[in-house]
């Protein structure tokens, strides 16, 4: 029973433009999303989060979106770059006694130069 | 320099033969998490522990088992009743209670082979 959903394993941009990945979950219980962006042989880094309080977050190129009645997030990366190239996964948690984060499967994104 | 260390980066044992995997944080987090991932499969959680002295079984803690004795270090051990233990394996640790900061610093993997 997957309760993070990156339905698309893959996606590939043109430098410059807009990347969007796409992420679903089913629990309602979960109020606190992040994505994290992962090299081969290396271990995930941080990217960015959003609590169930917003719909929006910004960061410099990355914004992740959350529509909480669709269970929907997505991560929005532009202007795209080559070194942007990585898999990402999106993870939630639900507040409470403990921080388990549940992840995607991920989403390998490669930008062409 | 803050960050949590694992050792080594890759590690190769014969079946039949139990191995353990070092995981070290000095961002005096409480929380600490061991992860498997395979190829096309997302991060699924072994073993995690939110306080010295006390941990709790993941999603798939069959075949494995830890230690919290410092805070610091959190190893994992995976015996010969792993089924499948050729993986890469991830290590994290977070800032505890939660909160609604779920956010996880990791290491940098150990690649366990199995033959």
């Amino acid at each position: 029973d997957q309760q993070v959903k990156q339905n698309s394993p893959s996606l590939s941009v043109q430098e410059g433009r807009i990347s969007i990945l796409n992420c679903d979950y089913t629990n309602s219980m979960f109020d606190y999303f992040l994505w994290y962006k992962k090299y081969p042989a290396e271990g995930p880094t941080f990217l960015i989060s959003i609590s169930s309080i917003k719909d929006k977050n910004e960061d410099g190129r990355f914004t992740v979106f959350l529509n909480k009645s669709a269970k929907h997030l997505s991560l929005h990366i532009v202007p795209s770059q080559p070194g942007d190239s990585a898999v990402y996964f999106c993870a939630a948690s639900a507040d409470g006694a403990n921080s388990k984060l549940t992840f995607g499967k991920g989403i390998t994104l490669s930008v062409r130069p | 320099d803050g960050g949590i260390t694992q050792s080594p980066k890759y590690l190769f044992r014969k079946e039949g033969q139990n191995v353990t995997l070092s995981c070290e944080q000095n961002l005096n987090h409480d929380a600490m998490y061991w992860y498997r991932q395979d190829p096309g499969q997302g991060l699924r959680l072994i073993y995690y522990s939110q306080i010295v002295n006390d941990f709790q079984k993941g999603d798939i803690a069959e075949g494995y088992s830890v230690s919290r004795e410092k805070k610091e270090s959190f190893p994992l051990t995976v015996t010969s009743a792993q089924k499948n233990p050729t993986a890469f394996y991830l290590c994290a640790s977070s800032i505890a209670p939660p909160g609604t900061s779920g956010r996880q610093y990791f290491g940098p993997g150990t690649r366990l082979t199995v033959t």
